[in-house]
């Protein structure tokens, strides 16, 4: 069974500074791993897809770091904005699949 | 359409209550998954469609809880006797295939009094 986990929980930080966000999982046998954002209230919203042969993906001020063999991905966002302010999952797909998720990071950007 | 709809966006049901929650996805996209998310939590899977097949419903809580997605588009989770544990948001996420990622809904959020 495939676990999911992100560290840390909860995370503030004042307006500006660069941050990373931490997810790993137990099996590594993943075809990809996707990063989204969660704003309160509402469903998620896509931020990034790596697959399994990349190392890396960028978006604007996001970037996103897969590592197969130790089972990590790492998600760094640059300058930080208070409408950075959400809830940050990654999702692995597990068997026939179906996403299995961490329980999240929530992030607050002090302004 | 440009995104995957769900309807109603809120649903308050009074426990024993049957409801039905509506998905209809990004046209053309095979894979169509349900999954519920409690306060707090991650969303946890509870049923998967490739086209009008239901490959896997590991996820459902109980026999109550029954999906359905007759001709490969639209899908409708369907809950009967709700129960307060019920309580959650419930999201829809469809796909090309694994390899293109998922996208989500908005969810609707069900509350049972």
């Amino acid at each position: 069974k495939q676990e999911v986990t992100q560290i840390p929980a909860a995370l503030s930080v004042p307006e500006g500074e660069n941050l990373v966000l931490n997810c790993s999982f137990t099996d590594s046998a993943i075809y990809n791993l996707q990063w989204f954002r969660q704003d309160p209230g509402k469903g998620l919203t896509s931020l990034l897809l790596i697959q399994s042969s990349q190392r890396e993906q960028t978006s604007g001020r996001l970037n996103a770091s897969l590592d197969k063999s130790s089972g990590r991905s790492t998600l760094y966002i640059a300058a930080s904005q208070p409408g950075d302010s959400a809830t940050y999952l990654c999702a692995v797909p597990f068997g026939n699949e179906k996403l299995t998720f961490g329980t999240g990071t929530r992030l607050t950007i002090i302004p | 359409g440009a995104g995957v709809s769900q309807s109603p966006r809120y649903k308050v049901a009074k426990r024993g209550q049957d409801v039905a929650l509506r998905c209809d996805p990004i046209s053309g996209h095979v894979s169509l998954f349900w999954y519920q998310q409690a306060l707090g939590q991650g969303p946890e899977f509870l049923t998967y469609f490739q086209n009008e097949a239901q490959l896997d419903k590991s996820g459902l809580p109980s026999d109550r809880f029954f999906a359905e997605r007759p001709e490969g588009s639209v899908s409708t989770l369907k809950i009967q006797r709700t129960q307060q544990e019920d309580s959650a948001v419930y999201l829809c996420a469809s796909s090309w295939g694994q390899v293109y990622g998922y996208t989500f809904g908005s969810g609707t959020r069900l509350t049972v009094v």
